[in-house]
């Protein structure tokens, strides 16, 4: 069964600097769709950014980015430049190419200093 | 706006009396999918629905279960719920297995 695992519960960045949030996936199929969700305090959960497995290129959206190694099974999130508004729970999340549903990491905390 | 709407926001419930909550999307996605997150918890998927097919997890308990009387709506029914059922109710569709979801603003639930 296909795993996601982020090994950060918690992570405190200084507005305006960068960080990157971990995650690593156990699969077997080599087509599969990944995800970043991001969750902010007593509001709805929106897609960050999103990676499909075949393409080599990693996924960006704005000061968002990913950093996807396919051997290594890491997807990891980079936010440039984080606002206060990038506070929030941050979930990974693994779709398999032959399946409806998306199974999620366990999230990471991200705390914005001002 | 199309969107997925999640009513109520809030729902007190008491303990082992019956509770409905319902999801309406305005999307036309084929799928519609019921997770359970408790505190600082990953979401935990109950089960979907791809069209009228019913796909339930192994693990969600007999206490839950769900309808689809059409594309737009799906409810959650919780037949005896436990304090161990408090938890955030999210409720999220997706067009295909290439999209992701799109996500309701959750319904908490807390059982008294």
């Amino acid at each position: 069964a296909q795993t996601v695992t982020q090994s950060q519960p918690e992570m405190s960045v200084q507005e305006a600097e960068t960080v990157t949030l971990s995650c690593t996936y156990d699969t077997s199929e080599s087509d599969y769709y990944l995800f970043w969700y991001k969750q902010p305090p007593s509001r709805q959960m929106i897609l960050v950014i999103r990676q499909e497995a075949y393409k080599q290129q990693n996924a960006t959206e704005n000061r968002f980015s990913v950093n996807f190694q396919k051997a290594a099974k890491s997807f990891s999130l980079k936010i440039s430049d984080s606002q206060l508004g990038d506070a929030a729970m941050y979930f990974c999340a693994y779709r398999s190419q032959r399946d409806d549903k998306i199974i999620f990491g366990k999230g990471t905390r991200l705390h914005i200093l001002p | 706006d199309a969107m997925v709407i999640q009513n109520p926001r809030y729902q007190v419930t008491q303990f082992g009396k019956p509770v409905t909550l319902s999801c309406s999307q305005t999307l036309n996605h084929n799928v519609m999918y019921w997770y359970q997150q408790k505190s600082s918890q990953a979401p935990k998927l109950l089960f979907h629905y791809y069209d009228k097919d019913f796909n339930n997890e192994a693990d969600t308990p007999d206490n839950f279960q769900s309808r689809r009387p059409n594309t737009s709506f799906c409810f959650l029914d919780i037949r005896s719920p436990g304090l161990g059922d408090a938890a955030m109710y999210l409720c999220a569709t997706s067009r295909d297995r290439v999209a992701g979801y799109t996500f309701g603003s959750g319904t908490r639930l807390t059982v008294v």
